[in-house]
């Protein structure tokens, strides 16, 4: 079983498009979050999630919004779509905002701008 | 800011060389310390990690690592690597105490290479 899956895998898209990414985890946890790892291969926070409230908001521009519909599911909405969005985009989760929690990743989703 | 550095960006070693790959980070606080690993086509996994307490951790695949709190390190050493080793190996840092929030500050990663 995938304990955290993220679909699509890979998102071809046009600027000025607006496109969602979903994240969905079956470990129970109560924590989500959603990195961004850039072509330098940096891997950087955007948000965070705790039993869908906000904890982590890491100056993103207002083009990306984050939605929890409920505790298991983190989805990743980008409006507006620019080429320096082009990454690849990590969801995890943990048990709690501890960070002696370990954080579980999902597979990634390679967004590619054109 | 709080930042993560690690210094080697690509390394090429043969089976049984031994490895260490070297981790620095910025923040005068109290941290938690990981090492993620990402085989080719696998998700990010959690290799070892370092709270509190003996400052030399043990992980995962033979891997340990040591926490130096003077030299801001944690670098990562493994005395005989596999093959199977191949793959990108991420420094973490995560503030402690009140500024616990489970964020996680990567480093840029270094691609390990290890021929048969």
């Amino acid at each position: 079983d995938t304990a955290v899956s993220q679909t699509p895998k890979y998102l071809v898209t046009q600027m000025g498009n607006d496109k969602s990414i979903k994240c969905e985890q079956n470990l129970g946890h109560d924590t989500m979050y959603w990195y961004k790892q850039d072509s330098k291969k940096f891997l950087k926070i955007m948000f965070s999630y705790n039993n869908k409230e906000l904890i982590i908001n890491e100056t993103v521009p207002n083009r990306f919004s984050p939605k929890s519909p409920d505790k298991a599911h983190l989805n990743l909405h980008i409006n507006s779509l620019e080429l320096g969005d082009s990454a690849v985009y990590f969801c995890a989760s943990s048990y709690g905002t501890s960070a002696n929690n370990e954080q579980f990743f999902g597979p990634g989703t390679r967004l590619t701008v054109l | 800011a709080q930042s993560v550095s690690q210094h080697n960006h690509h390394v090429i070693l043969s089976e049984a060389a031994s490895l260490e790959l070297g981790c620095n980070y910025s923040y005068g606080g109290t941290v938690n310390l990981f090492w993620y690993v990402q085989y080719p086509g696998q998700h990010l996994q959690l290799l070892l990690k370092y709270f509190s307490g003996d400052p030399l951790v043990k992980g995962i695949k033979g891997f340990e690592a040591e926490f130096i709190k003077s030299k801001f390190s944690f670098n990562l050493r493994k005395p005989s690597v596999q093959w199977s080793d191949t793959a990108e190996y991420f420094c973490a840092v995560s503030p402690g105490g009140s500024s616990n929030t489970g964020k996680l500050i990567f480093g840029q990663g270094t691609t390990l290479q290890v021929k048969p």
